[in-house]
């Protein structure tokens, strides 16, 4: 079946745009996260969805990020006046509502900004 | 969370066994041991995980100590494929934290 689709691919903005990433997860799965990756560095968490529960932005590095979920299915994450440190990998993943269910991962969003 | 300590990277070759291994000496009686592996641009992929018994599957077999504080993920015959950046992770949480991991190379 599908798995975890992301979009788009490659995203290059100039500093100070706003960009909006698109997390299409496993069809059924209640759990949505998003992470990033830095160069050459591990995945930093970002923000988790469960169901209708109030979602945990303890990641989140600063209030120019945000992220929704509609209809408990396709999520997206907006930076806004976006910055050089914010270029990244930004991996969604998706997983069943139990805890130590295996995580989905997409093949992530690259983002460079210039 | 636990605290994990992987070797930085290993290397292996094609069609031996590779034993990759994780300390996490911090880690608690409910924390599971995650296993997922990153292959070259891509997201990361899950491997196995377990709380106290050896596990398998298909991809791979984890082995935990009995003291808990450390694991080992056996790829019993390494091919090309297998070459990856593989993330051990000590959690009962819902949003798993990743290290660096160790970078696999798999030689022919």
């Amino acid at each position: 079946g599908a798995g975890v689709s992301q979009s788009p691919s490659n995203k290059v903005t100039e500093k100070g745009k706003d960009v909006e990433l698109r997390c299409d997860p496993i069809s059924g799965h209640t759990a949505l996260y998003w992470y990033r990756q830095s160069l050459g560095q591990g995945l930093e968490f970002l923000i988790y969805f469960q169901g209708n529960s109030a979602p945990d932005k303890s990641g989140l590095p600063s209030d120019r990020f945000s992220a929704e979920r509609t209809g408990g299915s396709v999520s997206t994450l907006t930076i806004q006046r976006t910055q050089q440190e914010d270029s990244a990998v930004y991996l969604c993943a998706s997983g069943r509502d139990r805890v130590n269910s295996p995580l989905h991962f997409g093949n992530g969003t690259r983002l460079t900004v210039t | 969370d636990a605290k994990t300590t992987q070797p930085n990277s290993m290397e292996s070759n094609e069609e031996e066994p590779v034993h990759l291994p994780c300390n996490h000496s911090t880690i608690s009686g409910t924390d599971y041991i995650h296993w997922y592996r990153q292959l070259p641009s891509q997201g990361p992929e899950y491997v196995i995980h377990g709380l106290t018994s050896n596990v398998n599957n298909r991809m791979a077999s984890l082995a935990i100590a009995e003291d808990r504080k450390s694991s080992t993920l056996i790829l019993h015959r390494a091919t090309l494929r297998d070459a990856a950046v593989y993330y051990c992770i000590g959690d009962s949480g819902y949003a798993l934290n990743f290290g660096k991991g160790t970078s696999l190379l798999v030689t022919p």
